[in-house]
């Protein structure tokens, strides 16, 4: 089972900050939070992870709190084409201590 | 970089056939990962491989469904007799390790599978 919280879904106008959230309080030491999303038929795409610290890329910033029991993923500007399934996910690195169980996730609704 | 390469894109098939799905991961990955997602079950890991070998495949529904990776390009889904539950998208994706960092997993597109 998915050891994750996430809305169904959220809607988001094109141009604003989406700011996706996520629970994950049983979350142990080790665990890293990825995120993941999925635009329709196609295979999902990795977007960020972290351990503690809050994390940036091209794609987007992950905020973690201090006692790590939930993150929120920031994509600043939304645009249409990020409308899709955002997974976040607990785990041991894939491949090595576990793998990724995909939850859910939330369905982001960009519109103009 | 191709990326995670599926084939085919598309397979109808009938119930009782045999079906075999194809994955080339990305080169220099050295693990390979198959899931499939349903409306119904999400997405769920099937199997997963580490330098072709299988490491975890608790996740294979049933004795229908067998995976191999004879090299570290290529490797297949087969499932026989096929049948309608089976009908579902299969992603492959892979990834690396390299010391103690793991990258990511790169997913392909998938195959979407119906069985009629």
């Amino acid at each position: 089972d998915a050891k994750t919280t996430q809305p169904p879904s959220m809607d988001c106008a094109e141009g604003r900050a989406a700011n996706l959230p996520c629970n994950h309080s049983t979350i142990s030491g080790n665990e890293y939070v990825y995120w993941y999303r999925q635009i329709h038929s196609q295979g999902p795409q990795y977007i960020i992870h972290g351990l503690k610290n809050n994390e940036t890329n091209e794609m987007a910033s992950l905020i973690i709190t201090e006692d790590r029991k939930s993150s929120t993923l920031i994509l600043p500007h939304a645009t249409l084409r990020d409308t899709a399934v955002y997974y976040c996910i607990v785990s041991y690195p894939a491949g090595s201590q576990g793998n990724l169980i995909f939850g859910k996730g939330t369905k982001l609704s960009v519109k103009p | 970089d191709a990326g995670v390469i599926q084939s085919p894109r598309h397979e109808v098939t009938e119930m009782g056939q045999e079906v075999t799905l194809r994955c080339k991961p990305i080169s220099g990955h050295d693990y390979l990962f198959w899931y499939r997602q349903t409306m119904m079950r999400g997405l769920e890991l099937l199997i997963y491989f580490n330098n072709n070998v299988p490491i975890d495949d608790s996740g294979m529904p049933e004795d229908r469904f067998s995976a191999k990776m004879p090299n570290a390009s290529f490797s297949t889904l087969k499932i026989q007799p096929s049948e309608p539950r089976d009908s579902a998208v299969y992603f492959c994706a892979s990834s690396f390790r390299t010391g103690s960092y793991n990258s990511p997993l790169h997913f392909g597109n998938g195959t979407r599978l119906t069985v009629t």
